[in-house]
């Protein structure tokens, strides 16, 4: 399974953006990159998704690099809220691979006022 | 729209028990995921349905744990006999179809103590 690399802690003050990084350099090519968010004591929340471009929604936005080795989840304005462990994910869809999403040890974000 | 949903939230048991858990995905969604989820850890799939079909299970402990998707809504995982190193938060998830692109949504998960 392509895997992930990812700080083990960010930290923001309120209000300021976060960009949280993560390293894919095995990425195939039907793979998407997915990142989740889990706050205590919560199931994971899913956050965005994208496969070349760069996507944004209401809760954030990503730039993938142009050889899709990396990415960049980046939270605009950062609120206590956003204290979460956030993990980046690929999914895929090969043999071994169809619709599994593999967690890793992900990054926790520290948000202080 | 209804999210994911199991029950119970919390369970305690001693080693040797059995214990099931339940899940209700969200209507329509033909994948359904269980994880286990350490103290600590990332969660890590155990087994993956697609319908009432098992897809992936690579990572299920089959001597002791087992699912079912009867008719391919509701799910149960079990365990048995418990050891104490199950002591974890069992969560749920299910999506639209199992693409790379379709999202996963989680529900809150059964926090499991084995004592």
């Amino acid at each position: 399974d392509a895997k992930t690399t990812q700080p083990n802690s960010m930290e923001s003050n309120e209000e300021e953006p976060v960009h949280l990084p993560c390293n894919h350099s095995t990425i195939s090519g039907t793979d998407y990159i997915h990142w989740y968010r889990q706050l205590p004591s919560q199931g994971p929340e899913y956050v965005i998704h994208g496969l070349t471009s760069n996507v944004n929604n209401r809760m954030a936005s990503m730039a993938i690099a142009e050889d899709r080795k990396s990415s960049t989840l980046i939270l605009h304005r950062a609120t206590l809220r956003d204290a979460a462990v956030y993990y980046c994910i690929l999914k895929g869809m090969t043999t071994d691979s169809w619709g599994k999403l593999q967690f890793g040890a992900g990054t926790q974000v520290v948000v202080t006022p | 729209e209804a999210g994911v949903a199991q029950s119970p939230r919390y369970k305690i048991i001693e080693k040797r028990q059995s214990v099931a858990f339940w899940c209700n995905p969200i209507s329509g969604h033909a994948t359904l995921y269980w994880y286990q989820q350490i103290l600590g850890q990332g969660p890590k799939l155990l087994i993956q349905f697609q319908n009432n079909g098992v897809v992936d299970d690579s990572q299920l402990p089959k001597d002791r744990f087992s699912a079912e998707r009867l008719k391919g809504v509701d799910s149960t995982l079990k365990i048995q006999p418990a050891k104490l190193e199950d002591s974890a938060v069992y969560l749920c998830a299910s999506s639209l179809d199992r693409w790379a692109n379709e999202k996963l949504f989680f529900g809150s998960g059964t926090q499991l103590s084995v004592l």
